[in-house]
């Protein structure tokens, strides 16, 4: 069985500071692993995936995240946040079925 | 192209009241999800379409709930009556299908459904 954890609900950054958005996976086979992000009253849209080959993924709006096995980890970063990035980012994976397991999110907060 | 597309926005309804929710996927995309998103919570998968075909409907709970997609295209889903812990947002996504790898096809997401129930 596929799972996504994410620690915390909330992260606070400075304008033109790092974002680090933490997950972990569970996964009883090789994973495929997704960043989505959500703005407010908005579907969701995917960002970044790792499906198979080089484990750091680069996405849209300069986000990218690094795929390690021997942590399972999946975690999403920007190196200088911008105010229109606030919003609510969600990690998913899927196994052989391809049905998408999400995370409960995690608000990003960026302060002027 | 045109996105995913649902209505209504929003709904508010008394408990054991009936509601249907509608959704139009994007042109030629012949797998369609629906979704529910309860506050504080991620995304989970109601069902599942390939076609008008139901691929997985194991987390739909039918005594309640129901959904259709009789010509492969639009889709609606329903709820009969309705409870207090229904209240969420229901998003409806579609993709290309399900030929290659688990995540080949990217699932598009429409604005949803934002249900409360009093």
């Amino acid at each position: 069985a596929q799972s996504v954890t994410q620690l915390g609900s909330h992260v606070s950054v400075s304008e033109g500071a790092l974002v680090l958005l933490r997950c972990n996976y569970s996964s009883s086979v090789p994973p495929y692993l997704f960043w989505y992000v959500q703005y407010p009253n908005q579907g969701l849209q995917l960002l970044l995936k790792y499906t198979t080959g080089a484990t750091l993924v680069k996405g849209i709006n300069g986000f990218e995240a690094e795929f390690k096995k021997s942590e399972t980890s999946f975690h999403l970063t920007k190196p200088s946040a911008h105010m229109s990035d606030a919003a609510e980012y969600f990690c998913a994976n899927t196994g052989a079925n391809s049905k998408l397991t999400f995370g409960k999110g995690i608000t990003l907060s960026v302060r002027p | 192209e045109a996105g995913v597309a649902q209505s209504p926005r929003y709904k508010i309804i008394e408990k054991r009241q009936s509601v249907a929710f509608w959704c139009n996927p994007i042109s030629g995309h012949a797998t369609l999800y629906w979704y529910q998103q309860i506050l504080g919570q991620g995304p989970k998968l109601l069902i599942q379409f390939q076609n008008n075909g139901v691929v997985d409907d194991s987390q739909l709970p039918k005594d309640r709930f129901s959904a259709e997609r009789l010509k492969g295209v639009d889709s609606t889903l329903k709820i009969q009556p309705a409870k207090l812990e229904d209240s969420a947002v229901y998003l409806c996504a579609s993709s290309r299908g399900l030929a290659g790898p688990p995540g080949h096809n990217e699932q598009f997401f429409g604005p949803g459904t934002r249900l409360t129930v009093l």
